[in-house]
This record gives structure tokens, C-alpha cells and sequence, in this order.
């Protein structure tokens, strides 16, 4: 199950601005894993939106930006496009005493109205 | 162009086994850290394994003990050997590369292949 909370869905209309948030814990954002966000359009891969919690890889428009503030990152699109609806996942790092466990958030599906 | 091309998924029954294969072109497999993540049907993503470039594996408590990554070298190429599957298994597994400038993100991603364990 992932440990990552987000929530289920968003919407707005064209042009305007959301954000999605992505809750961890003492374990994993809360311990200073960097958070990296994917979107996923239906039927594809999931693709890099941000990486190290703020970074946007080459091609990704500067209308995506990520945030992290203690246990929590959040995403947020501004001048939302229709292109834009798709599922969107959060991943981090968790502790473990048994090797690296990459988690994910629950994902979230924006809609665009 | 830097891809990754996932081959070997396919139906299987409760209890059988399967290898993914994971062709990679535009960089090297051994060089990176390469994982598998993998999709349930209508669910959302899960890490199920990776190995480093110096060769250590760790893997997922839910498929500890039953599945396999390897690589092979002169290929270019990361597996996933599959055994005991269960229904649970069912998803589409995709390979991704876990890329060290960004901050450990995955980069690069394939297209994905289904598998379905059913009888």
C-alpha cells in the first residue's frame, strides 16, 4: 500500500490554477528524500514532471512547479491546459532497515472542465 | 534516442513463472541504476525492484523471495525473472531508469508490459 497520501482528484477549468498535495511522514519526505512527481496520460507511461522537488526536466512547461515544506510536497499547474488531464503520482524514499524502498503517492486524476 | 523496450509479459497461471525483459538503446544498463515498477489495473504505481550499477538488488516485501533482477551486460538489457506469481502479480510492469543527477528520479521509462496471472 503506498504510504504517500494525495488526493484522489481535482478539477478546474481551463487557464486556471491546482495543486495537488502528497503527505508522508517522519520516514520519508519528513526524513529529507527528495520528492519527484510523474504524470501519466491514459494508456502511457509515466513521464517525469519534476524531479528533487522543484526541478523540471528539459521540455516540461514552467506551467508546473513542486514544492516540499516538512512532511508534505505539493504540485501545482497554473494556466491549466486540457492537455493536462491525466493522473499525476508523487514518489519518495522510505527508511527501511531492509534496503532502499521507493514509494509513491496514491495518485491523484486532474480534470479539466 | 535514450528508450527502454520491455518484452515477455504475457497470461499465466496462478503459480508459474515468467521473465520480463527490459532493452535498453542511447545509454548503458550497467552504468545506472535500473528498476522495475509496476501497475494493477485501474491502481496506481508500485516499486517492485532494483538493482545498482555495482551490482547489488534489493526488492519489494510483496514479491521478496519470488522475483529476480538481473542484467546482462552485453545485451544492454535488465530482467525480471517472475516465479510463484499470483493474482496479485497482475499489472503491467514497466522498467525505468533511476537517474543519480536527478536526484535519484526515474527518467526514463518504457512502454510497459501486461502481465496476467489467471487460470
Amino acid at each position: 500500500q503506498s504510504v504517500l497520501t494525495q488526493p484522489p482528484s481535482v478539477s478546474g477549468a481551463p487557464g486556471q490554477r491546482v495543486t495537488i498535495s502528497c503527505t508522508g511522514s517522519s520516514s520519508n519526505i519528513g526524513a529529507g528524500y527528495d520528492v519527484h512527481w510523474y504524470q501519466q496520460l491514459p494508456g502511457t507511461a509515466p513521464k517525469l514532471l519534476i524531479y528533487g522537488n522543484s526541478n523540471r526536466p528539459s521540455g516540461v512547461p514552467d506551467r508546473f512547479s513542486g514544492s516540499k515544506s516538512g512532511t508534505s510536497a505539493s504540485l501545482a499547474i497554473t494556466g491549466l491546459q486540457a492537455e493536462d488531464e491525466a493522473d499525476y503520482y508523487c514518489q519518495s524514499y522510505d527508511s527501511s532497515l531492509s534496503g532502499p524502498n521507493y514509494v509513491f503517492g496514491t495518485g491523484t486524476k486532474v480534470t479539466v472542465l | 534516442e535514450v528508450q527502454l523496450v520491455e518484452s515477455g509479459g504475457g497470461l499465466v497461471q496462478p503459480g508459474g513463472s515468467l521473465r520480463l525483459s527490459c532493452a535498453a538503446s542511447g545509454f548503458t544498463v550497467s552504468s545506472n541504476y535500473m528498476s522495475w515498477v509496476r501497475q494493477a489495473p485501474g491502481k496506481g504505481l508500485e516499486w517492485v525492484s532494483v538493482i545498482y550499477s555495482g551490482g547489488s538488488t534489493y526488492y519489494a516485501d510483496s514479491v521478496k523471495g519470488r522475483f529476480t533482477i538481473s542484467r546482462h551486460n552485453s545485451k544492454n538489457t535488465l530482467y525480471l525473472q517472475m516465479n510463484s506469481l499470483r493474482a496479485e502479480d497482475t499489472a503491467v510492469y514497466y522498467c525505468a531508469r533511476d537517474n543519480r543527477s536527478f536526484y535519484d528520479a526515474f527518467d526514463i521509462w518504457g512502454q510497459g508490459t501486461m502481465v496476467t496471472v489467471s487460470s
